[in-house]
Order: C-alpha cells, then structure tokens, then sequence
C-alpha cells in the first residue's frame, strides 16, 4: 500500500527537550512538507522540501529543523527553542509543487 | 500574501439536508485551488481540486465545487448530505512564496456535524 508514515502517533515530552518526528513516504513523491495544525487556525506550513538535500522555512520555522538525505523520509526536530510546542503535526507528500499533496495521519505532541 | 476565509466555523445539519460550505481567497490571478476532508480519526484527503478549465468540479462522495473567478469564490456542495459526512472540511489555494515556492495556504476549517 502506498501512503505516508508517521509515528508515533502520540508523543509526550518534558519541557527543554528536543524531540525527532518521523515521516516516511513510498509513493516516489519529489515533495515533501510539515504542518503544524492548531484548533481554529488550520494547517501552517512549517518546513518544505522540493527535493532530496535541500528544503526550505515556511511560515512558522522557527525552534524547528529538518533534514532530507533520502527521498522518502523527512524528519522534524521540534527543538526547545520552539515557545509552544503543543500541536498535531502533519506530514504531507506531492509529486511535484504543483500537485496535490497527501497527508500522513499526524503525530500530536504534548510537552509539559 | 494570499488568504482563505471560511466564514463558516461550525455546521449542523441533519441527514438529507443540503450542504454548502463557504470559501474565499484573497488574491486573484492564476490559482489553483483545493477541498480537504479530515473524517474523525482519519488522514486529512483530497476532495477534490480545481487547476484550469470547467469551473464545476466534481470530487469524491458526490460533493462538487464552484470556482467564480470574480467573487474569489471556491464553495463547496452537496445535495443531500449523509451521518457517513461528519468532519473538517479545509479549504487550500496556492501562494507564490519568495523563493519562487508555490505553497499551500490553507482556512481554518468548517466543523460538519450530521445528525441522523
């Protein structure tokens, strides 16, 4: 079956720790993405990923950071500089910029 | 920078009702534009899309969008909704970034409760 991964799919940290979000891809998909979604505010984009070695901030990068060194995985680090934390991240995949992404089914993220 | 406004937060409807969903974008031009379903417990997925040609889009489970180019409208319908449609509905258009990235802008999202 193809789609995306992602795990865990709940994930509880203690404040001043970073922590690694997984999200893996097999549909072959150049693009790669993470969004953060928040109640009432909808999906913002975190950061991008046109191809493998290079991505790009979105919107809200700050106090995260990712790494592409295969096609089908794109990692995100929430670090400790990140203010508020408490979210669902959401994972998403397209072909090309141009096309529709698909999603993972998210990883929400609790830290005290 | 280009905007999306889903004017409504929270539907109730009751099964067989009609369904239209509200969705405006900011700015005009060539745009691409995008209807997102995230069921309980499920994947955000793809409803359906608009890129060029027939305004009248049709998507899955019989819901169905019309682009108006001069109201910067996207709003989506179905005739008779079902319990089976209860979710979050995200509307999404596409927006130039300055590195030349086209990305994703996405509402707040519409609530849609069915009851049977």
């Amino acid at each position: 079956d193809g789609g995306i991964t992602q795990s865990p799919k709940y994930l509880f940290r203690k404040e001043g720790q970073n922590v690694t979000l997984s999200c893996e891809q097999n549909l072959n998909h150049d693009a790669m993405y993470w969004y953060r979604q928040d109640p009432g505010q909808g999906l913002r984009l975190i950061y991008y990923s046109q191809i493998v070695n290079d991505f790009q901030k979105g919107d809200i990068a700050e106090g995260y950071s990712v790494s592409r060194e295969k096609k089908e995985s794109f990692p995100l680090t929430v670090t400790s500089a990140q203010k508020n934390p408490t979210a669902f991240y959401l994972c998403a995949s397209s072909r090309a910029v141009y096309y529709e992404q698909y999603f993972g089914p998210g990883t929400r993220l609790t830290v005290t | 920078a280009q905007s999306v406004s889903q004017h409504n937060h929270h539907v109730i409807l009751s099964e067989a009702a009609s369904l239209e969903l509200g969705c405006n974008y900011s700015y005009g031009g060539t745009v691409n534009l995008f209807w997102y379903v995230q069921y309980p417990g499920q994947h955000l997925q793809l409803l359906l899309k608009y890129f060029s040609g027939d305004p009248l889009v049709k998507g899955i489970k019989g819901f169905e969008a019309e682009f108006i180019k001069s109201k910067f409208s996207f709003n989506l319908r179905k005739p008779s909704v079902q319990w089976s449609d209860t979710a979050e509905y995200f509307c999404a258009v596409n927006s130039l970034m300055n590195t030349g990235f086209q990305k994703l802008v996405f509402g707040t999202g519409t609530r849609l409760l069915v009851s049977p």
